[in-house]
């Protein structure tokens, strides 16, 4: 009963590499969302995406970039990692209308650890 | 969208009712309220939503007074396995188009045996 599957559970990179963070959802939703989330800081919205190829800055966007080239997967990509940015990352999804009534579906997250 | 205050932290045993009281005073006429749980190593999990008055699930209880600028999410018998952080949000549920989430830090509650 998977829902929204993240790629990796944990990954450890260096500082300076091209991080790739997957995310995939099989409930055909139309927005896709990155957050981060740090002690003391709670979730923190990086992008979002409400449809293919479309792609909002959140409130963290520095350091980060996305793609949605398909309807299902939205990729975080960290162009050169850096120890601050070391966290948890979630992937949510949800529909564009009426989705109060489900609210979001979250992924189980991506503990990315940069040494 | 609307800021959030809830407490930081709350304790009880199991058995007891659990009350976590999240106050929205600038909440706007359009806006719902939505409550997350979130286990440690997992993504938040949608629980519960409501307008204004009382909304009941399998899970939870949201109480909101007819000012809205405040609300009560209830959790009856709180077992163990209810230990979790809990968030409070405020806004439109997207009948009107897209909107995105905030979350806060949550109330991180501690049930104990």
């Amino acid at each position: 009963d998977v829902k929204v599957t993240q790629s990796s559970r944990y990954l450890v990179k260096r500082t300076g590499e091209k991080v790739f963070l997957e995310c995939v959802q099989d409930m055909d939703h139309e927005n896709m969302f990155w957050y981060r989330q740090d002690p003391g800081l709670g979730l923190r919205l990086i992008y979002f995406s409400y449809d293919v190829k479309m792609k909002e800055k959140g409130d963290i966007p520095e350091g980060y970039s996305v793609s949605r080239e398909k309807k299902e997967r939205f990729s975080l990509i960290l162009e050169s990692a850096s120890t601050n940015q070391t966290s948890m990352y979630l992937c949510a999804s949800s529909p564009s209308y009426g989705w109060g009534e489900v609210g979001y579906t979250f992924g189980s997250g991506t503990r990315l650890t940069v040494v | 969208l609307a800021k959030t205050t809830q407490p930081i932290s709350m304790d009880s045993y199991e058995g007891q009712e659990v009350n976590i009281t999240c106050s929205h005073n600038n909440i706007a006429t359009n806006d719902y309220i939505t409550w997350y749980q979130q286990f440690p190593s997992q993504g938040p999990r949608f629980i519960i939503q409501g307008y204004k008055t009382k909304v009941t699930n399998e899970v939870a209880s949201l109480f909101i007074p007819a000012d809205r600028k405040s609300s009560t999410l209830s959790l009856p018998r709180v077992s163990l396995s209810d230990t979790a952080v809990y968030y409070c949000l405020v806004g439109d549920i997207g009948n009107t188009g897209f909107q995105k989430l905030v979350f806060g830090t949550g109330t991180r509650l501690l049930v104990s045996p």
